[in-house]
């Protein structure tokens, strides 16, 4: 059983676009997060939810919309998509303070 | 500002010498300290983490870090690298306080068989 599962894994599709992201974690984690991993690999948090509540909101453009129907679910939303989206997302889940964060393999985003 | 740098983008290492991967942290309080590994075309895996007590913590794969508090640094470490440890390396600090984790910039470990 896949811990933090994110779908699709690759999604390509062109600008203007609106797509979604699915995360769903088994563990029983209280935190949800969305982070996005450029081209240099480097990692930037965007959201995080607690017990579905929006605890953390990073500037990122209002395009971006995450959504959590309940503790076990976050999914993003993205409308009008541009090259500039292009990444991979990662969706992870942690219990709390103190607790590691498990993470999903990822969702590669081409913006063509 | 909270911030965690790792001063390094790139470690090469040859095949059985100890590998060290550098972090150091600006966080308030006394931080959780966390490190993982990407493998390629893969998510984050937590390897260990330091809460409290011995400043060596010991984690999976055989990797182990150092906690300075002095130096407010966090070195990833392990006496003798395998062509298997061959990945990216993110260092990540979490307040004790609230859910947020700041991440390094990741060093892309390289080990030479």
């Amino acid at each position: 059983d896949t811990a933090v599962s994110q779908t699709p894994k690759y999604l390509v599709t062109q600008m203007g676009n609106d797509k979604s992201i699915k995360c769903e974690q088994n563990l029983g984690h209280d935190t949800m997060y969305w982070y996005k991993q450029d081209s240099k690999k480097f990692l930037k948090i965007m959201f995080s939810y607690n017990n579905k509540e929006l605890i953390i909101n990073e500037t990122v453009p209002n395009r971006f919309s995450p959504k959590s129907p309940d503790k076990a679910h976050l999914n993003l939303h993205i409308n009008s998509l541009e090259l500039g989206d292009s990444a991979v997302y990662f969706c992870a889940s942690s219990q709390g303070p103190g607790r590691e964060e498990a993470f999903g393999s990822g969702t590669r985003l081409t913006v063509v | 500002a909270q911030s965690v740098a790792q001063p390094e983008d790139q470690v090469n290492v040859a095949e059985g010498n100890p590998l060290t991967v550098k972090c150091t942290y600006s966080v308030s309080g006394n931080p959780y300290l966390f490190w993982y590994v990407q493998y390629p075309n893969r998510g984050l895996q937590f390897l260990l983490k330091y809460i409290t007590g011995d400043n060596l913590v010991k984690g999976s794969y055989g990797f182990e870090a150092e906690f300075n508090k002095s130096q407010t640094s966090f070195h990833l470490k392990k006496p003798s690298a395998l062509v298997s440890d061959s990945a990216l390396y993110f260092c990540a600090v979490s307040p004790s306080t609230g859910n947020q984790f700041y991440f390094g910039t990741g060093t892309s470990l390289t080990v030479i068989p």
